[in-house]
C-alpha cells in the first residue's frame, strides 16, 4: 500500500511569489491534513479537509490556502510569500471518519520550503 | 484549548541503557493521545496511540507508554535503546475537531 506522497520535496522561491504544494493520500483515505514544522514555532496544524470540505482550519493568515479534491488528493497555497514562510510542510492521511478514523494520521515526508 | 508539553528538549542516553519521554497535555475533554517519531529530513511515524482502556499501551520498535489521568501525562518509554532511536520524538493529542495539537519535541542522543 502506498505511503502519502507530497511533491514537490524541496523548493526555493522568492519573497512575493506564491507556491503550491500536492498530496497524494493513501488509497481509500477521505481525510487530508497539513501541518507546518519550524524551529521555532514546532508543528502547527494548518487545515484538515474530508470529503472536499474544510473541517478545520489553524491559526494562520488568508495568504495560505487549501482545497481537496474528489479524488482525496489535496493542494495547498501559499501566496506572497514571506521568509518566515520557510518551513517543512506535513501532509497527513486518515480514513477521515469516527474516532480513531479521524485521529490517526499517516504523514508523508513533507515539503521543504526556502523563501528567500 | 488543547496542549501539550514536553520538559525535555535534549537527552542524551547510552545504548542499551532505557529510556523515558515526558508528555504533560491539557484536553478539556477525553483525550486521544499520540507519540510519533521523526528522523531527519523525513515525516512522522506513528509510535503508538490511545484512545481508551488498558492505561498501559505498547508501540512498535519495542516502544511502551502509560496514560496518567490524575497526572495528565503520556510518559514513553523503551527498556533497551538501540541507535537507532536517535530521532526526535513529539507528543500529541487529538480530539473531536479533526486536528493534532503536538509538544514541541524532545531529541534523543544514543551514544555507544
Amino acid at each position: 500500500k502506498a505511503g502519502v506522497t507530497q511533491t514537490p520535496r524541496y523548493l526555493i522561491k522568492t519573497r512575493g511569489q506564491q507556491v503550491t504544494l500536492s498530496c497524494s493520500p493513501i488509497s481509500g483515505h477521505r481525510s487530508v491534513s497539513w501541518y507546518q514544522q519550524t524551529p521555532g514555532q514546532g508543528l502547527q496544524f494548518l487545515f484538515e479537509y474530508f470529503s472536499e470540505t474544510q473541517r478545520n482550519k489553524g491559526n494562520f493568515p488568508g495568504r495560505f490556502s487549501g482545497r481537496q479534491f474528489s479524488n482525496s488528493r489535496s493542494e495547498m497555497n501559499v501566496s506572497t510569500l514571506e521568509l518566515g514562510d520557510s518551513a517543512l510542510y506535513l501532509c497527513a492521511s486518515s480514513p477521515g471518519q469516527g474516532i480513531a478514523g479521524a485521529n490517526v494520521l499517516t504523514f508523508g515526508a513533507g515539503s521543504r520550503l526556502t523563501v528567500l | 484549548a488543547q496542549s501539550v508539553t514536553q520538559p525535555d528538549i535534549h537527552i542524551t542516553v547510552s545504548e542499551g541503557a532505557s529510556l523515558e519521554l515526558r508528555c504533560n497535555y491539557s484536553y478539556g475533554a477525553t483525550p486521544y493521545l499520540f507519540w510519533y517519531v521523526q528522523s531527519p529530513g523525513q515525516g512522522l511515524q506513528l509510535l503508538l496511540k490511545y484512545f481508551s482502556g488498558d492505561t498501559l499501551v505498547q508501540g512498535i520498535k519495542g516502544f511502551e507508554a502509560e496514560f496518567k489521568r490524575s497526572q495528565s501525562s503520556f510518559n514513553l518509554r523503551k527498556p533497551s535503546v538501540h541507535w537507532s532511536d536517535a530521532a526526535e520524538y513529539f507528543c500529541a493529542v487529538g480530539g473531536d475537531d479533526y486536528k493534532l495539537s503536538f509538544g514541541a519535541g524532545t531529541t534523543v542522543t544514543v551514544r555507544a
